[in-house]
């Protein structure tokens, strides 16, 4: 599974736009982006997934760079319950069910 | 449309006893994903099921470890004679369909304690 590297943890405000990143240089042409997120004590939950093209849901946007080695998750309002652990993870189109988790980036949201 | 269920949310064994996971996915959902997380570690894929068939164990230990998903009833995931390094949370996901457009709901998770 293609490798992704993201940083440990970053700090926001509420009400605040929040901008994840992460850097897959040996994505394949194949590789879907996916976004999940843990919230504390609870199960990880989907946020988005994309492939060349940025990708807007309710929830988040995700910004992919031209080259696809890197993409940005983007929270437009940070909330207090927007804190969690935010994992990015390569799913490849011919490839296994199962999700690969790295270590993530823990946000912490300030009130 | 209730969400994915685990039960029991807790679970305290001592060393040796069996440990006993139910999920029960979301209604339509005929695909099971189990994953652990040690504490203070990433979640790790365990096994993959489909009803009746266990199509990917690559993540599941080679002893005490067995899965399964019958036609009727929930997923259980089953450890035998556990030790202290089974002290985990055990989540379980489910999905409708394969396929990378179909995301994985996740349970709220069983935590194992063993004394």
């Amino acid at each position: 599974d293609a490798k992704t590297t993201q940083p440990n943890s970053m700090e926001s405000n509420e009400e605040e736009p929040v901008h994840l990143p992460c850097n897959h240089s040996t994505i394949s042409g194949t590789d879907y982006i996916h976004w999940y997120r843990q919230l504390p004590s609870q199960g990880p939950e989907y946020v988005i997934h994309g492939l060349t093209s940025n990708v807007n849901n309710r929830m988040a946007s995700l910004a992919i760079a031209e080259d696809r080695k890197s993409s940005t998750l983007i929270l437009h309002r940070a909330t207090l319950r927007d804190a969690a652990v935010y994992y990015c993870i390569l799913r490849d189109m011919g490839g296994s069910e199962k999700l690969v988790f790295g270590k993530g980036t823990k946000l912490t949201v300030n009130p | 449309n209730a969400g994915v269920m685990q039960n029991p949310r807790h679970l305290v064994r001592r060393r040796g006893q069996e440990a006993r996971l139910r999920c029960s996915p979301m209604k339509g959902h005929s695909h099971v994903y189990w994953y652990r997380q040690l504490p203070e570690e990433g979640l790790k894929f365990m096994v993959y099921l489909q009803k009746e068939n266990i199509i990917d164990e690559s993540g599941m230990p080679k002893e005490r470890f067995s899965a399964e998903f019958p036609k009727e009833g929930p997923s259980i995931l089953r450890i035998q004679q556990v030790v202290r390094g089974d002290s985990a949370a055990y989540f379980c996901a489910s999905s409708p369909s394969r396929g990378l457009y179909n995301e994985q709901f996740f349970g709220p998770g069983t935590r194992l304690t063993v004394l």
